[in-house]
């Protein structure tokens, strides 16, 4: 089955400051790869996703890439701020079992 | 538009005493649904899936079980509930034809006394 792997656990930047977190998956046939962000005591939401055929999308501040050859996606926060706190999660979404395996998620801390 | 209601939002139960909850998607037909499980401070383990009426894949060995008796209605049980059933459960759901982000309902805090 779909292993996705995400790193890192934690990350902490400053105001105005990028971040970048990673995500690896094992099947091939995975072929959409949505973004959530968590807030505390809330359900996840999507902010941004990829579909295979594309290697890049843009959203304001947020940017994903996908790299299929490698099998490996990132999230990209550009200028970042305090409400930008929250975990993320990364998932990948089998083209054969219709499911959608979530990475461990990455604790965010915008510090001012 | 589509909806999806899982309740009750928070709910503390004795060790030993059964579980169900329930969760209903409004607006749409046939979709993939979905029990997640969220421990505290950790990632969403995802519990069952299903594609179909009737029709639930299993992620995990637990003692959680669940059920799908209508198109829209998905339903996470257990029989006797353990210490380590506490968390965050999450019900979503996804479309089939479309590959699509699952859309997540409110979430069941649950604390296992």
């Amino acid at each position: 089955g779909e292993n996705v792997e995400q790193h890192p656990s934690t990350l902490s930047v400053q105001e105005g400051d990028s971040a970048v977190i990673k995500c690896t998956y094992s099947d091939s046939a995975s072929n959409y790869f949505p973004w959530y962000k968590q807030e505390l005591g809330k359900r996840p939401q999507l902010i941004i996703d990829i579909r295979s055929n594309v290697g890049e999308k843009k959203d304001q501040r947020i940017a994903v890439t996908l790299n299929k050859t490698a099998k490996h996606f990132s999230l990209h926060i550009t200028e970042t701020q305090p409400e930008d706190s929250a975990v993320y999660f990364c998932a990948a979404l089998s083209g054969t079992a219709s499911k959608l395996t979530f990475g461990t998620g990455t604790r965010l801390q915008v510090t001012l | 538009s589509q909806t999806i209601h899982q309740w009750p939002a928070t709910l503390v139960q004795p060790v030993g005493s059964p579980l169900s909850l329930e969760c209903t998607v409004e607006g749409t037909s046939n979709p993939n649904l979905y029990w997640y499980r969220q421990a505290a401070g950790r990632g969403l383990q995802l519990l069952f899936y299903s594609v179909g009426i009737g029709q639930i894949s299993s992620e995990v060995p637990q003692n959680l079980s669940a059920s799908r008796p209508q198109d829209r209605q998905f339903i996470l049980s257990s029989k006797k509930l353990l210490l380590s059933d506490s968390g965050f459960y999450l019900c979503a759901w996804g479309t089939q034809m479309v590959r699509t982000e699952a859309f997540f309902g409110q979430g069941t805090r649950l604390t296992v006394v």
